[in-house]
């Protein structure tokens, strides 16, 4: 069955570091990607998507996200992050055209001052 | 620019108490589904609709039902709460994987 990995369930870094989120992916066929963000006490709200085409994918908030095929993974990157991006990152997938999405569990992006 | 409205956003209920969850959208989607989010879990869907008259179950249907007689609604009903019901409703409406969410809202079951 598809499935999502997010490997870490809390990532702290310092304030304008570089962060990495992990997710990974199972799946034989072809998929849709996502990233969706929650701040504190609010609904989520879509990051990025990758549903084909070039493979480095740019969002909101600086954020971008690289689809690697043969190492099913989609992994989140910020170059700086600052305070404002505090929040829980999902990853989610879609094999079939309605994108009825399997997610992962969430991680938790924690920014030290 | 009201997106999904989701009511009531705080409800304490007892055990074997039955409720209804709203939830509205003005964006015209044909897709609307039904989330619980609880800690370390991720999202979970529990009833999905694409379209009016038009619904079908996901992951964790058990003890809710859903109807979906306009576009614009689509309410989520617990039939006879249990505590394991206690959680975080999502309600989101999308359109080609793009799924925008509503504020949610958090029950507790006693």
């Amino acid at each position: 069955a598809q499935s999502v990995t997010q490997l870490d369930s809390q990532v702290p870094v310092f304030e304008e570091a570089p962060v990495e989120l992990r997710c990974n992916y199972s799946s034989s066929v072809s998929v849709y990607l996502f990233w969706y963000v929650q701040y504190p006490n609010q609904g989520l709200q879509l990051l990025l998507k990758y549903l084909s085409g070039s493979t480095l994918v740019k969002g909101i908030n600086g954020f971008e996200a690289e689809f690697n095929k043969s190492q099913t993974s989609f992994h989140l990157r910020k170059p700086s992050v600052h305070i404002s991006d505090t929040a829980e990152y999902f990853c989610a997938v879609s094999e079939d055209s309605n994108y009825q999405l399997i997610w992962g569990a969430g991680t938790k992006l924690i920014i030290k001052p | 620019n009201a997106g999904v409205t989701q009511t009531p956003k705080f409800q304490v209920l007892k055990t074997g108490q039955s409720m209804t969850l709203q939830c509205a959208q003005d964006m015209n989607h044909e897709y609307m589904s039904w989330y619980r989010q609880d800690p370390g879990m991720g999202l979970r869907l529990i009833h999905y609709s694409v379209g009016a008259g038009i619904t079908d179950q996901g992951e964790v249907p058990n003890g809710y039902n859903v109807s979906r007689s306009t576009t614009e609604d689509f309410p989520l009903r617990l039939l006879s709460a249990a505590p394991s019901q206690t959680s975080v409703y999502f309600c989101a409406s999308g359109l080609g994987g793009e799924l925008f969410f509503g504020e949610g809202s958090r029950l507790t079951v006693l």
